[in-house]
Formats: structure tokens, C-alpha cells, sequence
């Protein structure tokens, strides 16, 4: 099993519409996790940490289940900008600052 | 964006020959990366670094040796490069003063290699 899994995609869905993607990690002692974008051929950006308690950044939504040991974004209202990479991104089980990245799901936003 | 400049940007070069990506941070960040990442792998970590002089093996450390000796900088040697590790090569940096461990990496804009 991997340590990080995310459905790769990809998600096509029109403008405006809301989009959630889900990722599970295996390491139940995991603290760090975060979502980030990748535009192609560019490098990884962070877009948002994830908290125990969930979090929102404008549009964005992330949500943490320690239980089930699953992380998801919520998009709202997609934008064609919006269109990218999200790497989910939770720490290594030997290390607090190494950092375990999901090979990504890739998102297209259409007209 | 976080002060992280990778170079050479691309490189083209021949199997065999020696090749080294420098990172450079302004930042003053305690811990620095050294990423591949491939279609169908995501990133790999290679090399990583805690402190000066201070690096350590990633999971795809074979053929790659690494340097750090002074905070700002962090060295990616191919000894002798192979056609496998033609990739798109990432430095990150992470451990800002303002917190503990648990912090995002932050990337460099990366480094496209070809090894022919």
C-alpha cells in the first residue's frame, strides 16, 4: 500500500461547479498534513495546510478524519484558473519535517 | 514566493559526465531538499539536509551525493550521470525561525535535466 493515495483523475468539470477530492495515508501518526498545486511543468505551491479541526481559504475547504486516516479538499465555485495539479502531502513516519508526497489528482476546469 | 533560486535552470548534457544543480535560499531555512520527480512517480525524495554539513539519504539516494556547507546552499552531484536520471530535479526548504517541525516545504522552480 502506498503511504499517500489520491485518485489521479481526471476531474473535468465545468466552471462554477464544486469538486472534492479525497486522499488516505497509512502512517496513523501523522501531524503534518497539507494540500498543495502544481501547474504543468511548474513547481509545487502550497495552497493550504490541513488542521485537525478544518479549515477554509476562500473557496477551498480542507478536512481532516484522523479515524479513517483520509484528508479531502472542497473547491467551490471552480474557476479555469483552478485548473492543475493537488498534491496531498502528509509527513514521513520516521521524521516530523519529511514530507510524503501523493503522486497528485489532476483537475480541468471547462468553460 | 519563498527566496529559492535553482541553477543551472536546464541542462543537457551526455551519459557519464559529472553534473551539479546548486540551491540557493535566502531565507535562512534549517532544513533543505532535493526532489525528482518523473511521470507515473510524483516526487522522490532524494538527499536531504538538517543543518550544515549535516545530509542524509532519501529513497532515491543511488548515484547522487549531496553538500552542504553553508546554510544557504545545498549541492546535487551526479557523479556520473545515466540516462535514468534524466528528470525534473526540486530543491525545497523548510524549519522558518518562526516554527518547529511541522512546516511546509517550500520549492525552488526547478531544474530540467537531459542526460543523452
Amino acid at each position: 500500500r502506498k503511504e499517500v493515495e489520491q485518485d489521479p483523475g481526471p476531474f473535468n468539470v465545468p466552471e462554477g461547479a464544486t469538486v472534492a477530492f479525497n486522499c488516505t495515508y497509512s502512517n496513523s501518526a501523522s501531524q503534518s498534513f497539507f494540500w498543495y498545486r502544481q501547474d504543468c511543468r511548474k513547481e509545487p505551491k502550497l495552497l493550504m495546510s490541513v488542521y485537525s479541526s478544518g479549515n477554509e481559504d476562500g473557496r477551498f475547504t480542507a478536512q481532516l478524519n484522523r479515524a479513517s486516516q483520509y484528508i479531502s479538499l472542497l473547491i467551490r465555485d471552480s474557476k479555469l484558473s483552478d485548473s492543475a495539479t493537488y498534491l496531498c502531502v502528509v509527513n514521513r513516519m520516521d521524521s516530523s519535517y519529511k514530507l510524503i508526497f501523493g503522486s497528485g489528482t489532476r483537475l480541468l476546469v471547462r468553460p | 514566493d519563498a527566496g529559492i533560486t535553482q541553477s543551472p535552470r536546464h541542462k543537457v548534457t551526455e551519459t557519464g559526465t559529472p553534473v551539479t544543480l546548486r540551491c540557493h535560499q535566502t531565507e535562512n531555512h534549517r532544513y533543505m531538499y532535493w526532489y525528482r520527480q518523473d511521470p507515473g512517480h510524483g516526487l522522490r525524495l532524494i538527499h536531504y539536509s538538517y543543518g550544515v554539513k549535516d545530509t542524509d539519504k532519501g529513497e532515491v539516494s543511488d548515484g547522487y551525493s549531496v553538500s552542504r556547507s553553508k546554510t544557504e546552499d545545498f549541492l546535487l552531484t551526479l557523479e556520473s550521470a545515466t540516462s535514468s536520471q534524466t528528470s525534473v530535479y526540486f530543491c525545497a526548504i523548510s524549519g522558518g525561525e518562526r516554527g518547529g517541525d511541522n512546516q511546509p516545504q517550500h520549492f525552488g522552480d526547478g531544474t530540467r535535466l537531459s542526460i543523452l
